[in-house]
């Protein structure tokens, strides 16, 4: 049964600071490995998908890295912006389910 | 609709009642998914439905949660005799096929058993 490990689950950080949120899984027999936001009372949002033959995928001021064989995937957060206060979500997908970890629970202040 | 809709957005109910979830998915996709996610809590499966391939339920919490898919369009969640345990916001999300799929999500439905 795969679990999710997400840490930190919580961080709070002044704006401008580069960040690295980590994300652990236990099979390593994934497709993919993506990360969503979540904003307080609404859906989730893709952010970046990784497929299991890729090592990274970048968009914008985000990086996700993803190593199948120690079962890891990183959200690299460049120049953080109070914008980005959220709840940064990753899920491993396989042929019929995501399944997701609890969430980093980011705080951005001024 | 460009993305996915769910409705009701929020939904009271008196406990013991049965309610009906609606979600519906991205036109072309063929895989739907259902979770639960308790209020501080992650997402937790439910249900999945792939084309026309018999769905995965082995998420579903008890034999008072069933879910329905007609086709590649609507889906409904519903729960019978609801208890408080069942309060949290329920999101349903659509994706293609395929091992590069992007799962998108819709706002999700806040229910509350009172």
């Amino acid at each position: 049964k795969q679990e999710v490990t997400q840490i930190p689950a919580a961080l709070s950080v002044p704006e401008g600071e580069n960040l690295v949120l980590n994300c652990s899984f236990t099979d390593s027999a994934i497709y993919n490995l993506q990360w969503f936001r979540q904003d307080p009372g609404k859906g989730l949002t893709s952010l970046l998908l990784i497929q299991s033959s890729q090592r990274e995928q970048t968009s914008g001021r985000l990086n996700a890295s993803l190593d199948k064989s120690s079962g890891r995937s990183t959200l690299y957060i460049a120049a953080s912006q109070p914008g980005d206060s959220a709840t940064y979500l990753c899920a491993s997908g396989r042929t019929d389910k995501l399944i997701f970890g609890t969430g980093t629970r980011l705080q951005v202040f001024p | 609709g460009a993305g996915v809709s769910q409705s009701p957005s929020n939904k009271v109910t008196e406990k013991g009642k049965d309610v009906e979830l609606r979600c519906d998915p991205i036109s072309g996709h063929t895989a739907l998914y259902w979770y639960r996610q308790r209020l501080g809590q992650g997402l937790e499966f439910l249900i999945y439905f792939q084309g026309n391939s018999a769905p995965d339920k082995s998420g579903l919490p008890s034999d008072r949660f069933s879910a329905e898919r007609t086709g590649e369009s609507v889906s409904t969640l519903t729960i019978q005799r609801t208890q408080q345990e069942d309060s949290a916001v329920y999101l349903c999300a659509s994706s293609p096929s395929g091992t590069s799929r992007v799962a998108f999500f819709g706002q999700g439905t806040r229910l509350t058993v009172v």
